[in-house]
């Protein structure tokens, strides 16, 4: 049975571009939740849904935003890169809300 | 003061020895209590989940949790240099696993 699967695997932007990742989760879940890892740190958490509709939002400005389709994958987009967004950008899928979380590979994003 | 204190080490041990891997914590709200790990350029992989207070035992992999002490151990024996990676704590509230806070990761090495 396949895990949670991310796109790109690895992206290079500039400055003030745009990106949209994706994530498909594991058949038969239904929340996806994105995180953020800096090198060197620990994952940080950017939004949970569940059921198309956002549940939980960490502390990121508006330039970040996501959405959740009717067969549970999702996209995260980020607006007017930063230097700083260069990260790992996980996509955990979990059954339900209150269940345990499991990863995808992640998608590296470098911005120049 | 971050919410969930965690030494990034390196750490670097005998093959065959015994790991002891450790988080502190400072929101009480943490009923869930996790350890996942994360090989180079992947996603955390989950290896233990505990709720509140107690041991778990996963074949080598031994989970403690005090909360009273707010203070979590991941124990490895018969270490393996399989199991050099970076190992992540990571937390929940009692509302549920919406949200995980992570440690910073503790960056384990095992000497063939």
């Amino acid at each position: 049975d396949a895990g949670v699967t991310q796109s790109p695997t690895h992206l290079i932007k500039t400055r003030g571009q745009h990106v949209t990742l994706r994530c498909s989760p594991i058949s038969g879940h239904k929340s996806v939740s994105w995180y953020q890892q800096v090198l060197g740190q620990g994952p940080q958490f950017i939004f949970q849904y569940y059921e198309k509709e956002e549940r939980g939002r960490g502390n990121f400005p508006d330039r970040f935003s996501a959405r959740q389709f009717p067969n549970y994958s999702s996209e995260l987009n980020v607006n007017a890169l930063l230097l700083g967004d260069s990260a790992l950008y996980l996509c955990a899928s979990s059954a339900d809300r209150a269940e345990t979380q499991y990863f995808g590979p992640g998608t590296r994003l470098l911005v120049l | 003061q971050k919410e969930v204190e965690q030494d990034p080490g390196p750490l670097s041990v005998p093959e065959g020895a015994i790991v002891s891997l450790n988080c502190t914590y400072s929101n009480s709200a943490f009923q869930y209590f996790m350890w996942y790990r994360q090989y180079s350029r992947k996603g955390p992989e989950l290896l233990m989940y505990t709720y509140s207070s107690g041991n778990k035992e996963d074949g080598r992999f031994t989970a403690q949790v005090d909360k009273s002490s707010k203070y979590i151990s991941l124990f490895i024996r018969d270490s393996q240099p399989s199991d050099s990676a970076t190992y992540l704590c990571a937390m929940a509230s009692n509302f549920g696993n919406e949200k995980l806070t992570f440690g910073t990761g503790t960056r384990l090495t095992i000497i063939p």
